[in-house]
């Protein structure tokens, strides 16, 4: 089976950083995956980590250890417009692209 | 280019209801997938498909059907309505597996369904 932990929540100040974390117990393991949500949304496609280390894309960056099986999202001079859940996905299987989702980090940018 | 369309936004059924909902992508994308998203349970994989004439279940898949006549179209069929599959369902697409695992996912806007 599989399994994602994340925090269920985080809140931190505009212009600060924050880091979300995901470890992950899943039976295959391809990658990790982030996705944001803003509320009422459709979920977007953030980062994907296939190899350890970091990836990083503007403000924000992904982080990926396969040996802990944990990874990380770090958002960098946090907006306003950052509000919204994050969540963290497994790619776990080999001949299809299906991903297995975490329960979601809601993260709430505050003035 | 529209992306993922997905129709109808919102949709209002009986317990025993049936319904189509409709899911269709304009980038020649190979792999299409349902989700259903409850509150504080993510998204879930209801059913798949690599390919057109190809589909499979994902983690969730008692009370739908799916089908793939075309690689644009991906329609999900609710056989009998239950309250439980009251829930919002976001449809996706991206290239499929043989460009590598993790290819980003592109997703219509959702249906939200309510089953009285």
């Amino acid at each position: 089976g599989q399994s994602l932990e994340q925090p269920s929540e985080v809140t931190a100040v505009e212009g600060a950083i924050v880091q979300i974390n995901c470890t992950y117990q899943t039976s295959g393991f391809y990658g990790l995956s982030w996705y944001q949500q803003h509320d009422g949304g459709a979920p977007t496609f953030l980062s994907y980590n296939a190899l350890d280390g970091l990836e990083e894309t503007g403000r924000f960056s992904s982080f990926l250890s396969r040996s802990d099986s944990y990874g990380y999202l770090l958002l960098q001079e946090l907006q306003m417009k950052d509000s919204a859940s994050y969540f963290c996905a497994v790619a776990h299987q080999t001949g299809a692209n299906n991903l297995f989702f975490g329960t979601g980090t809601r993260l709430t940018v505050i003035p | 280019n529209a992306g993922v369309t997905q129709t109808p936004k919102f949709q209002v059924l009986k317990t025993g209801q049936s319904m189509t909902l409709q899911c269709a992508q304009d980038m020649n994308h190979e792999y299409m997938s349902w989700y259903r998203q409850d509150p504080g349970m993510g998204l879930r994989l209801i059913h798949y498909s690599v390919g057109a004439g190809i589909t499979d279940q994902g983690e969730v898949p008692n009370g739908y059907n799916v089908s793939r006549s075309t690689t644009e179209d991906f329609p999900l069929r609710l056989l009998s309505a239950a309250p439980s599959q009251t829930s919002v369902y976001f449809c996706a697409s991206s290239y499929s597996v043989t460009g590598g695992p993790g290819q980003p996912q592109h997703f219509g806007d959702g249906t939200r369904l309510s089953i009285l």
